[in-house]
């Protein structure tokens, strides 16, 4: 099983600010099949990046992703008001599928 | 587009047996588009418990395998989930969702999602 760990835990930043968010795998994730969610309070997950770079229907070009092997960045450039929540990564390289802890993105 | 709807009992007595069903709308499940079940404790991250295609083949996560099985109905165009022998540490909440890709994907469409508590 592929264990995905997220870093930091929790990012304080403002709006306007950039934030990088890290997903390190355990193993090499195959054909680099990392997707990135964003998740609300009270929320489903909404898919945001998939394939480790390509962004899913409707998301903002502000969001991008990029990493192969091991190392995986979802980046959020000028963090706008409703950007603050929590991030999941998840591979899908290899069964079982899983996911990372999440990175709070919170409000400085 | 396609949208997902759990439904199921809230509540589920410690070694009783969990039942959801997810109702698809706004698009067929055939096809080749594959559909799983997630799930997220009380303040928690998501664990994924295993995934169907409309032809009934299935892939479940083996932490739960014993205790799982995943069924579809075609004919209503909705699939199910089962998970027995439950216990406090099943409490969380029940996502359906559709995956993008092939088998083993990412997912793409989720439903909102039913809370589900393990308690006598």
């Amino acid at each position: 099983e592929i264990v995905l760990t997220q870093s930091p835990g929790t990012l304080s930043l403002s709006p306007g600010e950039r934030a990088t968010l890290s997903c390190r795998a355990s193993q090499s994730v195959a054909k680099s099949y990392i997707a990135w969610y964003q998740q609300k309070p009270g929320q489903a997950p909404r898919l945001l990046i998939y394939g480790a770079s390509s962004r899913a229907t409707g998301i903002p070009d502000r969001f991008s992703g990029s990493g192969s092997g091991t190392d995986f960045t979802l980046t959020i450039n000028r963090l706008e008001p409703e950007d603050f929540a929590v991030f999941y990564c998840q591979q899908y390289g290899s069964s079982p599928l899983t996911f990372g802890g999440g990175t709070k993105v919170e409000i400085k | 587009q396609v949208q997902l709807q759990e439904s199921g009992p809230g509540l589920v007595k410690p070694s009783g047996t969990l039942s959801l069903t997810c109702a698809v709308s706004g698009g067929s499940m055939r096809g080749s588009n594959w559909w799983s079940w997630v799930r997220q404790p009380p303040g928690k991250g998501l664990e994924w418990i295993g995934e169907i295609l409309h032809s009934g083949k299935t892939n479940y996560n083996p932490s739960l395998k014993s205790r799982v099985t995943i069924s579809v109905d075609e004919s209503k165009n909705q699939f199910s989930l089962r998970l027995t022998s439950v216990a406090a540490a099943d409490t969380a909440v029940y996502y359906c969702a559709r995956e993008g890709g092939s088998q083993l994907g990412y997912f793409e469409t989720w439903g909102q999602g039913a809370p589900v508590t393990v308690a006598s």
